[in-house]
């Protein structure tokens, strides 16, 4: 499979624990992108990265979270002292980063995170 | 105002049926336009990308009312495999994607 994957597909964790999750894109995309979608929300923008350059947050993306992309491949999302509230689909996307306005962007199956 | 807002259903139609979704968006600099399907614990996945001129993909008919800032997608000859969240998209060309809340199409034999 040439898609995007991501992994792990499911977290539960306790409050207060860091938890990371791992996206790598289908390989010839430069562009890396993660959303948070939670139930009955559309997906919401949290970061993206140009190769390994992190080029926009989202005021979501709180000190609390960080995002890394370091060769430009797969990327990681951590959430340190997680809060019930961080309880979300994690979904990335990658896109081929092209001139072109109009491109798409691929969803990898996410990662469903539950913060008991 | 929301970015972009859609009536979030559910919309329940019989097989065969034609139904209609549609879809406003508040930033007219707003660029480029798509319809995302969603199925149930699923990843979104492009439908179509809405021109201009209007486009169709085969019982799928995507318009866009650049005036009006709005967008619509018409599916005909419903089938119970069309059932999911149908996600109107946006994109102003310097941030990423724009996504409604979506709308619920269940399709009944």
């Amino acid at each position: 499979d040439t898609g995007v994957s991501q992994d792990p597909r499911h977290k539960i964790t306790k409050r207060g624990q860091n938890v990371t999750f791992r996206c790598d894109p289908i390989s010839e995309h430069n562009r890396l992108y993660w959303y948070r979608q939670t139930l009955g929300q559309g997906p919401e923008f949290l970061t993206y990265f140009q190769n390994e350059a992190q080029l926009e947050k989202s005021r979501l993306l709180s000190d609390r979270f960080s995002a890394e992309r370091p060769k430009g491949s797969f990327s990681t999302l951590e959430i340190q002292r997680t809060e019930q509230g961080d309880s979300a689909m994690y979904l990335c996307a990658s896109s081929l980063g092209g001139s072109e306005r109009q491109e798409t962007q691929y969803f990898g199956p996410g990662t469903r995170l539950l913060v008991l | 105002r929301k970015e972009v807002e859609q009536d979030p259903g559910p919309f329940n139609v019989p097989e065969g049926a034609t139904v209609a979704f549609n879809c406003t968006y508040s930033n007219s600099a707003s660029q480029s336009f798509f319809w995302y399907r969603q199925d149930c614990r699923k990843e979104p996945k492009l439908l179509m990308s809405v021109y201009s001129s209007g486009n169709e993909d085969g019982r799928f008919t995507a318009q866009l009312n650049r005036a009006s800032q709005y967008i619509s997608l018409l599916i005909r000859d419903s089938k119970l495999s069309d059932s999911a969240t149908y996600l109107c998209v946006v994109n102003t060309g310097n941030t990423p994607l724009v996504f409604g809340k979506g709308t619920r199409l269940s399709v009944i034999a």
